[in-house]
């Protein structure tokens, strides 16, 4: 059974990037698709992306002038960067696996809150 | 900015059979794309429910079931137990975004 534990600091400033990444343990990450989810406090689930080995990325078009996605298969990891980060950002960020792009996601990392404040 | 909807919140005594309704569009659950319901328990992540409208992962009691029709969606819950409380998500894939879809989500309570 795949694991999946993200990584990264709790606390970005605003105007700063944000950076997380994800380990994945128990498979290969060179197969299957990757992505991003994120929850902010009391409110409900947002995509933020998925990457592929391939290099291949789809980042929610809310998102996507600051999101950047991809894939250490040296490390067997994958990682986020969100740009110009505001409190609206402040979320926990949770890393999952998809089957195929259209697939539902079956496997979740724990979760990493992350705080955008000076 | 969810394109899924969903109820904030359903309630039903131990024992009874609730039902949660996921209604999206022609690009998303309309276009055929299937539907996957998540449990999450405050405080943990998210957990694969239903997958593929109808289908139970490993060690899902058969009291979840999933169906899908049209525009929209519905995950029941029947012989409803204390431990079914929870938030219940939905997702799909939205062809006009090019990307995954997430339900407004659904708090049940068990009375």
């Amino acid at each position: 059974q795949v694991q999946l534990q993200e990584s990264g600091p709790g606390l970005v400033k605003p105007s700063e990037t944000l950076s997380l990444t994800c380990a994945v343990s128990g498979g290969s990450i060179s197969s299957d698709y990757w992505s991003w989810i994120r929850q902010p406090a009391g409110r409900g689930l947002e995509w933020i992306g998925r990457t592929y080995i391939s290099g291949s990325t789809n980042y929610n078009p809310s998102l996507k002038s600051r999101v950047t996605m991809s894939v250490d298969t040296s490390k067997n990891q994958f990682s986020l960067r969100l740009r110009t980060v505001t409190a609206a950002d402040a979320a926990v960020y949770y890393c999952a696996r998809g089957r195929s792009p259209h697939t539902s996601f079956d496997s979740w990392g724990q979760g990493t809150l992350v705080t955008v404040s000076s | 900015q969810s394109v899924l909807t969903q109820p904030p919140s359903v309630s039903g005594a131990p024992g009874q059979r609730v039902t949660i309704s996921c209604t999206g569009n022609n690009f998303n659950i309309g276009a055929g794309y299937n539907v996957h319901w998540y449990q999450q328990v405050p405080g943990t992540a998210p957990k694969l429910l239903i997958y593929d409208d109808s289908s139970r992962p490993s060690g899902v009691p058969d009291r979840f079931s999933g169906s899908k029709s049209g525009t929209s969606a519905s995950l029941a819950i029947t012989g409803l137990q204390a431990e079914d409380e929870a938030d219940y998500y939905c997702q799909s894939y939205d062809s006009s975004l090019s990307g995954s879809v997430f339900g407004t989500g659904t708090q049940v309570t068990v009375l």
